[in-house]
């Protein structure tokens, strides 16, 4: 079964520094892979998403993310945040289901947290 | 459009009672999704529809049921409410075709506690 594994549970980190969130997925075909952020109180809310092409992948808010197959990685890069940033992250790989379904199988979530 | 749309915002059940999250999307989309999200844990789906008549389990069903009898409209009944299902409960909506690369829209969510 495909899985999601986001390695850490909370990042804390200053204002204007750079934050990588990690991301590790199994699976044995071709991946499809996401990034969600969810604001207090808020829905998900799409980042950006990895579907085939070039490894390095651009989302809103200035933040990327690269796909790398041979560490089954898809980890979250922003140079420079922002205390608007603060929020949960969601990695997700999607999963066909039925004949032509998908279905997201989501990680944990990360929290970050932007102090001033 | 509004996109995808959840009520009641918040609901407090006493246990055994029952009651159904509304959702609606107006983007005309085939799938529907719905997810609980308790903390550390993610979002795990319950259930999802890849259109009207059509329903299916997902990874958390058990106490709930579904109904798709319209496209824009994918009801979640808990028919006899326990603590164990207070969560927050999300539901999403997907277009078809696209494979598996579409992109899926959520709604607001719905705080349900059960005391």
């Amino acid at each position: 079964a495909q899985s999601v594994t986001q390695l850490d549970s909370q990042v804390p980190v200053f204002e204007e520094a750079p934050v990588e969130l990690r991301c590790n997925y199994s699976s044995s075909v071709s991946v499809y892979l996401f990034w969600y952020v969810q604001y207090p109180n808020q829905g998900l809310q799409l980042l950006l998403k990895y579907l085939s092409g070039s490894t390095l992948v651009k989302g809103i808010n200035g933040f990327e993310a690269e796909f790398n197959k041979s560490q089954t990685s898809f980890h979250l890069r922003k140079p420079s945040v922002h205390i608007s940033d603060t929020a949960e992250y969601f990695c997700a790989v999607s999963v066909r289901v039925m004949e032509y379904g998908n279905k997201l199988v989501f990680g944990a979530g990360t929290i970050l947290r932007v102090k001033s | 459009n509004a996109g995808v749309t959840q009520t009641p915002k918040f609901r407090i059940l006493k246990i055994g009672q029952s009651m159904t999250l509304q959702c609606t999307q107006d983007m005309n989309h085939n799938y529907m999704y719905w997810y609980r999200q308790d903390p550390g844990m993610g979002l795990k789906l319950i259930y999802y529809s890849v259109g009207a008549g059509i329903t299916d389990k997902g990874e958390v069903p058990n106490g709930y049921n579904v109904s798709r009898s319209t496209t824009e409209d994918f009801p979640l009944r808990l028919e006899l409410a326990a603590p164990s299902q207070t969560s927050v409960y999300f539901c999403a909506s997907r277009r078809r075709p696209g494979g598996r690369t579409d992109t899926q829209y959520f709604g607001p969510g719905t705080r349900l506690t059960v005391l």
